[in-house]
């Protein structure tokens, strides 16, 4: 069954570090999310990516915050300077069409010290 | 906002109990409602949704959920319950108004731990 994979399942880093977490969406898929789960919080939505652009994105997604689909398989997301604050889970998503399923990858643990 | 209301955070069962977990969302527009599951150390998977159509859904593993618009309401059921469903349950909505190309908001969650 396809799946949607993430690499590091767990990153540690230090304050003011740029960190990117790697996302493999599911070849066919033309919709690609991230959302984030603070511990003991909401999974919550950070951005959505369409045609190669931005389509969505929540407040969390500030300037810090960076997408990107470098070549035909990745998507990344890029924090430019973490803050503890962005310790959370960070979960990866893609659906084929606008309001189909979403499949979710297994997730990164993002620990900034 | 659009916001969904999950009301028991901890529910504790024994196997063969039967399972009604609460959901609820605010919006007055056209929503998508999904129940997502995340066992230990897994991926979020979906377990059902509802876009249109008959109100009681069947999903996967024996669980449905009736969506019921004058409530506001997307209950999680199942008749018997199996350790094997310990997990984490996760309702979202997905409000066509929003324009979002699938941008799922979630309630907090419903650990459900099951004893044999």
């Amino acid at each position: 069954e396809p799946e949607v994979t993430q690499t590091p399942s767990h990153q540690v880093t230090q304050m003011g570090q740029e960190v990117i977490l790697r996302c493999v969406p599911i070849s066919n898929h033309l919709y690609f999310y991230w959302y984030r789960q603070i511990l003991g919080q909401k999974v919550e939505f950070l951005v959505s990516f369409y045609n190669n652009e931005i389509s969505e994105k929540s407040e969390i997604f500030d300037d810090q915050f960076s997408v990107e689909r470098p070549d035909g398989s990745n998507f990344t997301l890029k924090i430019r300077s973490t803050k503890l604050e962005d310790s959370a889970m960070y979960f990866c998503a893609s659906s084929d069409r606008r309001e189909g399923e979403a499949f979710f990858g297994q997730g990164t643990r993002l620990t900034v010290v | 906002a659009q916001s969904v209301s999950q009301h028991n955070h901890h529910v504790i069962l024994s196997e063969a109990a039967s399972l009604e977990l609460g959901c609820n969302y605010s919006y007055g527009g056209t929503v998508n409602l999904f129940w997502y599951v995340q066992y230990p150390g897994q991926h979020l998977q979906l377990l059902l949704k509802y876009f249109s159509g008959d109100p009681l859904v069947k999903g996967i593993k024996g669980f449905e959920a009736e969506f019921i618009k004058s409530k506001f309401s997307f209950n999680l059921r199942k008749p018997s319950v199996q350790w094997s469903d310990t997990a984490e349950y996760f309702c979202a909505v997905n409000t066509l108004f929003s324009g979002g190309y699938n941008k799922l908001i979630f309630g907090a969650g419903t650990r459900l731990a099951v004893h044999p």
